[in-house]
């Protein structure tokens, strides 16, 4: 089964919106990643957060954990058409990905 | 950051051919690397763990003759889907770990396999 799971599946949005993901996960965590895929492409690192912070920022990006509900949450603030791709979360341990929230954002 | 390298980006071949994958870790190395099976509008589907110098560690399901993994250096792996039929046609992505105790990923451009 998923270790990650996230919600919505897809989300459509305009551009300058903000957009927000979310994550749950089943086991115990030292951290949590989010991962951005492209259409039929690989996957790119976004932002780790680690098991003792509870809101990272990079960028527009804003990442918040809670442990104690094992969920995570991924806000891309002030969107662009650019940001249309393929959001994962992912836990270290084996590596096993959500099924991830597709993004959609018209310009 | 890190990079790596997958090679072909879209290969075609006929059913009962084999086909090869490369994996490369361009500006590190990685004694690690992860080969996922990706379906359309699906998550990734961890497939195996190749690690340098030893046999690959294959997820459950997953038939290691048919998909053989070879990882001869600290920065290729290698994986050759062995008589090819329709059913394996797929995108198939590479990682490696990052050079961190953090388990960052760094990931290929993926290769899409099309058998006919």
């Amino acid at each position: 089964s998923q270790q990650g799971e996230e919600d919505p599946q897809a989300l459509s949005i305009q551009e300058g919106e903000n957009a927000t993901m979310n994550c749950s996960y089943k086991t115990s965590i030292n951290n949590l990643q989010w991962y951005r895929q492209n259409s039929g492409r690989g996957l790119v690192h976004l932002i780790l957060i680690r098991s003792n912070e509870r809101e990272k920022h990079s960028g527009r990006l804003r990442v918040t954990l809670d442990t104690s509900k094992k969920s995570s949450s991924l806000l891309i603030t002030a969107s662009r058409a650019a940001d249309t791709a393929s959001y994962f979360c992912a836990t270290p341990d084996k590596l096993i990905f959500g099924t991830g929230t597709r993004l959609q954002v018209f310009p | 950051g890190a990079v790596v390298s997958q090679h072909p980006s879209w290969v075609i071949c006929k059913s009962g051919t084999s086909v090869k994958i490369e994996c490369r870790s361009l500006d590190f190395q990685a004694t690690t690397m992860f080969w996922y099976r990706q379906f359309p509008k699906q998550s990734l589907m961890l497939m195996a763990t190749s690690n340098e110098g030893s046999k690959a560690t294959y997820e459950q399901g997953v038939e290691k003759d048919k998909f053989l993994i070879n990882h001869a250096s600290l920065t290729l792996s290698t994986l050759t889907v062995t008589s090819a039929h329709p059913e394996d046609s797929s995108f198939y992505i590479c990682s490696a770990h990052g050079q961190t105790e953090e388990n960052i990923q760094y990931f290929g451009a993926g290769t899409r396999l099309s058998v006919l």
